[in-house]
């Protein structure tokens, strides 16, 4: 099984900083990551795939990078909607799915 | 795009079982893979397991083996998690997701209360 880490666990942050949130996978991955935001009482929402790819509707200040076992998730300019929950999660080698344990955005 | 729809929230006591269902609109029914995802307060995300109709194949995470059953209903465009010998850890938000690669749409979420 794929063991995903993620950090840091809590991110405090101002709005309009910039954010980079990191993922890391046990072993290469190549670039089947996804990352997701979930708010508070919601379902996750699909951000970026093949680990830089925007899914529809994701604003272009969301960005994604990375291959193998390294991964970063930048939001350029955080805004007020972007507080929240972030999940990486790979898809490379599966079953099972993995994720990793989630780097919560809060307000500084 | 598609959409997926679950059924409501469910409590029930220890010992039982629970059966929640997910109905797709949108997109080939038969060809779309599903998974179940679940999430206990205040945690993460966890992978229970799918299925992909169009293969009639079905894989589960290795902790539910013995007890998860998970069905699809072609004539319906619906799938359903059975999860038995529920357990007061099993109290959790179920969702179901379409599967693409990544979790390209999910289900509003599901949440199942075990407690006597």
């Amino acid at each position: 099984e794929i063991v995903m880490t993620q950090s840091p666990a809590t991110l405090s942050v101002s709005p309009g900083e910039r954010v980079t949130l990191s993922c890391r996978a046990s072993e290469s991955i190549s670039s089947n990551l996804a990352w997701y935001q979930q708010k508070p009482d919601q379902a996750p929402r699909l951000l970026i795939f093949g680990a830089s790819s925007r899914a529809t509707g994701i604003p272009a200040r969301f960005s994604g990078s990375g291959s193998g076992t390294e991964f970063t998730l930048t939001i350029s300019s955080l805004q007020s909607e972007d507080f929240a929950v972030y999940y990486c999660q790979q898809y490379y080698n599966w079953p099972p799915l993995t994720f990793g344990g989630g780097t919560k955005v809060e307000i500084k | 795009q598609v959409h997926l729809v679950q059924s409501g929230a469910e409590v029930r006591q220890p010992g039982s079982s629970v059966t929640v269902s997910c109905k797709t609109s949108g997109g080939t029914f038969n060809t779309n893979a599903i998974s179940w995802v679940r999430q206990a307060p205040g945690q993460g995300l966890e992978w229970m397991g799918g299925t992909i109709p169009v293969f009639g194949t079905t894989n589960y995470a290795q902790k539910f083996q013995d007890r998860l059953t998970i069905t699809a209903d072609d004539s319906t465009n619906t799938a359903y998690l059975e999860l038995s010998n529920l357990g007061s850890d099993d109290t959790a938000i179920y969702y179901c997701a379409r599967v693409t690669g990544p979790l390209e749409s999910w289900g509003q979420g599901t949440p199942v209360t075990v407690s006597s």
